[in-house]
């Protein structure tokens, strides 16, 4: 069964700096996906990026961007230039390719944003 | 476009009652999910459909039931609930495709007094 895991239960980080969240992965896979959702205090999932596992270039969306690490099964999201709107808690997702394929999420990063 | 679209936002049961979270999609995707998330725990997947007509058990299936019979709705059951089924539901709908995002309702806070 794949496993996803989130080693940093919160994080804190100054407005305008960058921070990076972890995530690692199981899967005897060799076709997936991984996401990253943001959930705010209104509980609504909202995803932020994704990856395909077979492209070796990393994701970009704006100020969020991942390190995908196929090899070590990691998968780590970058936020730059962070603003008090980024405040949430982070869920790194995983999804094989294929039918019928679920979602199976790490139990989430939260992050707080400073003045 | 709405969305997906759960009924109720919030509700308490006592023990042994039941209720139906109702869950709806506009958006004509195969694919609906449901999943229950616990306090510091991420989302587990209670049940999914990949269409009309079929569903499937999740991670964490017992004391709930699902059933579609159309491609819009996907009630989630819950018969005598207990009070270790107190969490937040989701539900969400996705097209089909892996790569595809999937949409996530604003979630039901439920309370098993």
């Amino acid at each position: 069964a794949q496993t996803v895991t989130q080693s940093q239960p919160e994080m804190s980080v100054q407005e305008a700096e960058t921070v990076t969240l972890s995530c690692t992965y199981d899967t005897s896979e060799s076709d997936y996906y991984l996401f990253w959702y943001k959930q705010p205090p209104s509980r609504q999932m909202i995803l932020v990026i994704r990856q395909e596992a077979y492209k070796q270039q990393n994701a970009t969306e704006n100020r969020f961007s991942v390190n995908f690490q196929k090899a070590a099964k990691s998968f780590s999201l970058k936020i730059s230039d962070s603003q008090l709107g980024d405040a949430a808690m982070y869920f790194c997702a995983y999804r094989r390719a294929g039918t019928a394929s679920k979602l199976t999420f790490g139990t989430g990063t939260r992050l707080q944003v400073t003045l | 476009n709405a969305g997906v679209t759960q009924t109720p936002k919030f509700r308490i049961l006592k023990i042994g009652q039941s209720m139906t979270l109702q869950c709806t999609q506009d958006m004509n995707h195969n694919y609906m999910y449901w999943y229950r998330q616990d306090p510091g725990m991420g989302l587990k997947l209670i049940y999914y459909s990949v269409g009309a007509g079929i569903t499937d058990k999740g991670e964490v299936p017992n004391g709930y039931n699902v059933s579609r019979s159309t491609t819009e709705d996907f009630p989630l059951r819950l018969e005598l609930a207990a009070p270790s089924q107190t969490s937040v539901y989701f539900c969400a709908s996705s097209y089909g495709s892996s790569n595809t995002e999937a949409f996530f309702g604003q979630g039901t806070r439920l309370t098993v007094v």
